[in-house]
């Protein structure tokens, strides 16, 4: 079984829709990074969050850390088509544990 | 500061036969890794090495998968023979010790036909 959860698995949204995105661990989190990919592409590093409650912001983009709930959940504020992309949870192990990326379509 | 470098871009080969691609990491990062990402999953590690030493190869597929870093610095991840499942976006990234995160390079796409 996957060791990160990641939910919805892809979403279709109009452009200036807000909208989250979970993982969720069935293990400890002690690292949690999030990246957004295009499709085929390297990663590019949106943030990374340490301790329990831990919140980052940047641009229209905000992350949060539930240390208790083995959880974190990324909200994008008024969705654009540069948004658009596959988003990756990656848990800090020997390396990072990835799940299976959440793709999001923003429609104009 | 320059990115992680990854070459080629794109490779396109017959099954049986071989293929490598290589990583430059960021100047100065100790830990370079090596992920596979099969189409509509999250990239898995294949290896991990810390300066020139092997951390962890327990997913890697020995049998046809090798994989070096000679001097601690460049690496080559080789596949031989390749079979039609190993199509998939290679990715390297490397880290610094002081825990800063991983930086990705662009990837090899692998297409085996």
């Amino acid at each position: 079984s996957q060791e990160l959860e990641q939910s919805p698995q892809s979403l279709i949204v109009q452009e200036g829709k807000n909208l989250t995105i979970n993982c969720t661990s069935s293990k400890t989190l002690y690292g949690l990074y999030w990246y957004k990919q295009k499709y085929g592409e390297g990663l590019i590093f949106l943030m990374m969050l340490q301790k329990g409650g831990e919140e980052k912001s940047h641009e229209k983009i905000t992350a949060k850390l539930d240390e208790k709930k083995q959880q974190s959940s990324l909200h994008i504020t008024a969705s654009q088509p540069s948004h658009a992309g596959i988003y990756l949870c990656g848990a800090e192990r020997l390396g990072l544990v990835f799940g299976k990326g959440m793709k999001l379509t923003v429609n104009p | 500061e320059a990115g992680v470098a990854q070459s080629p871009r794109y490779k396109i080969i017959e099954k049986r036969q071989s293929v490598a691609f290589w990583c430059n990491p960021i100047s100065g990062h100790a830990t370079l890794y090596w992920y596979q990402q099969i189409l509509g999953q999250g990239p898995k590690l294949l290896i991990q090495f810390q300066n020139n030493g092997v951390v962890d190869d327990s997913q890697l597929p020995k049998d046809r998968f090798s994989a070096e870093r000679l001097k601690g610095v460049d690496s080559t991840l080789k596949i031989q023979p390749a079979k039609l499942e190993d199509s998939a976006v290679y990715l390297c990234a490397s880290s610094s010790p002081r825990g800063s995160g991983y930086t990705f390079g662009s990837g090899t796409r692998l297409t085996v036909v």
